[in-house]
């Protein structure tokens, strides 16, 4: 099915080690996205990209790192975890080229650290 | 800057009864809006949005919100709530600068039977 797949839907880290998280989209949208879900606080952003070879921070980019290699993927890396990053991170893609504008969101990686 | 408000964290509906959900934004030069809904554990699912044209906006499951720029608000409405629309839902702006999404807090619907 098209859409955008997150990878892993589930991670238990331990303070100061470091991840990749997965995000792939099937769909050639030129924007993608990460936000972290906290409890209370809605979605923020962490990156975005506006298409490959191009990226930039967004409101929360502090311990994370990304890259746009391909139109297709956006990974998000944690270089040392800590606590803090403990959260609900989705991957989202979007089109502003036509008239179906929207974000389309993956289902979400569950980040436990520890 | 700009911002979006979801006043209610919680909202208690009975199953039957009309649901209106309340969403304020800062005014943006582009007010493109969206609500979305997570249902438990499960990712976020466009409900509706609203570019230009007709302010009242249809939506999936029956939902329906209406934008009206004098009071620079968005609500989600729904006349009959059915116990499975028990989720959270999340109002968002498009952000002006570079089109990424300014999301509310969210709003916790119970239903009750």
């Amino acid at each position: 099915n098209a859409g955008v797949t997150q990878t892993p839907k589930f991670q238990v880290l331990k303070t100061g080690q470091s991840m990749t998280l997965q995000c792939a989209q099937d769909m050639n949208h030129e924007y993608m996205s990460w936000y972290r879900q906290d409890p209370g606080m809605g979605l923020r952003l962490i990156h975005y990209s506006v298409g490959a070879g191009i990226t930039d921070q967004g409101e929360v980019p502090n311990g994370y790192n990304v890259s746009r290699s391909t139109t297709e993927d956006f990974p998000l890396r944690l270089l040392s975890a800590a606590p803090s990053q403990t959260s609900v991170y989705f991957c989202a893609s979007s089109s502003h080229l036509d008239s179906n504008y929207g974000y389309t969101f993956g289902s979400g990686t569950r980040l436990t650290v520890v | 800057a700009q911002s979006v408000t979801q006043p209610d964290i919680h909202i208690t509906v009975s199953e039957g009864a009309s649901l209106e959900l309340r969403c304020n934004y800062s005014y943006g030069a582009t007010p493109y809006l969206f609500w979305y809904v997570q249902s438990p554990g499960q990712g976020l699912q466009l409900l509706l949005k609203y570019f230009s044209g007709d302010t009242l906006v249809q939506g999936i499951k029956g939902f329906e919100a209406e934008f009206k720029r004098s009071q620079s608000s968005f609500n989600l409405r729904k006349p009959s709530v059915h116990w499975s629309d028990a989720a959270e839902y999340f109002c968002a702006v498009v952000r002006d600068s570079n089109y990424q999404l300014i999301w509310g807090a969210g709003t916790k619907l119970i239903i009750k039977p």
